[in-house]
């Protein structure tokens, strides 16, 4: 079946707009995460919804940042007012939900950001 | 917070030679323990996975080690190939009970030079 997809794959902004960043995860899954990967380091998490339960927004690095998952299913990161530093590549995933059981999450092919 | 330490950040070894990658976490709930493949440009995807009530776990030339007393768990790769040249990262799951979330060490560039 298809996997997490991601929209749009490039996306280059000015300082100062806003963006928003499409994930559409594994059908079914109820578990879906956005992580951020700057160049070379490790993937940093940022927000994560599990079916209608209230968000974990643990991650997020400012109030620029914000998230919505409409439907239990498609989600959309939007970053206001970008800056310099949020230049990163955005990854999704998304797994199915256990009771008392993490899953494997299935990355999507991330959306690369450069703020300019 | 909670963090997972991985180590070491760059790895170069001979084709056929055995790869460890060490990464020790924080949260004593944690109880699922993955490790993600990451080739240049691409998704990481899942190579093997771990749970709190085993100690090993092995898939052909992988195998992952887990102390819990320790907090520190292991890649094992055997006979390494040149497609094993990629950026491995470990995870460790944070809170007890299924939170799904992950926190992932920093990654650690392996080059298996042919």
């Amino acid at each position: 079946g298809a996997g997490v997809s991601q929209s749009p794959s490039n996306k280059v902004t000015e300082k100062g707009k806003d963006v928003e960043l499409r994930c559409d995860p594994i059908s079914g899954h109820t578990a879906l995460y956005w992580y951020r990967q700057s160049l070379g380091q490790g993937l940093e998490f940022l927000i994560y919804f599990q079916g209608n339960s209230a968000p974990d927004k643990s991650g997020l690095p400012s109030d620029r940042f914000s998230a919505e998952r409409t439907g239990g299913s498609v989600s959309t990161l939007t970053i206001q007012r970008t800056q310099q530093e949020d230049s990163a590549v955005y990854l999704c995933a998304s797994s199915l939900a256990g009771t008392r059981i993490a899953n494997e999450q299935f990355f999507g092919p991330g959306t690369r950001l450069t703020v300019l | 917070g909670e963090n997972v330490e991985q180590h070491p950040s760059t790895l170069s070894v001979q084709e056929g030679d055995s790869a460890v990658i060490k990464c020790t976490y924080s949260d004593s709930a944690s109880n699922y323990f993955p490790w993600y493949k990451q080739e240049l440009g691409k998704r990481p995807q899942l190579i093997i996975d771990i749970r709190s009530n085993v100690g090993e776990k092995k898939d052909q030339r992988i195998a992952v080690t887990l102390n819990k007393t320790a907090k520190h768990f292991s890649l094992h790769i055997t006979e390494t190939q040149p497609e094993d040249s990629a950026v491995y990262f470990c995870a460790a799951s944070i809170g007890s009970g299924n939170t799904g979330k992950l926190i992932f060490g920093q990654g650690t560039t392996l080059q298996v030079k042919p």
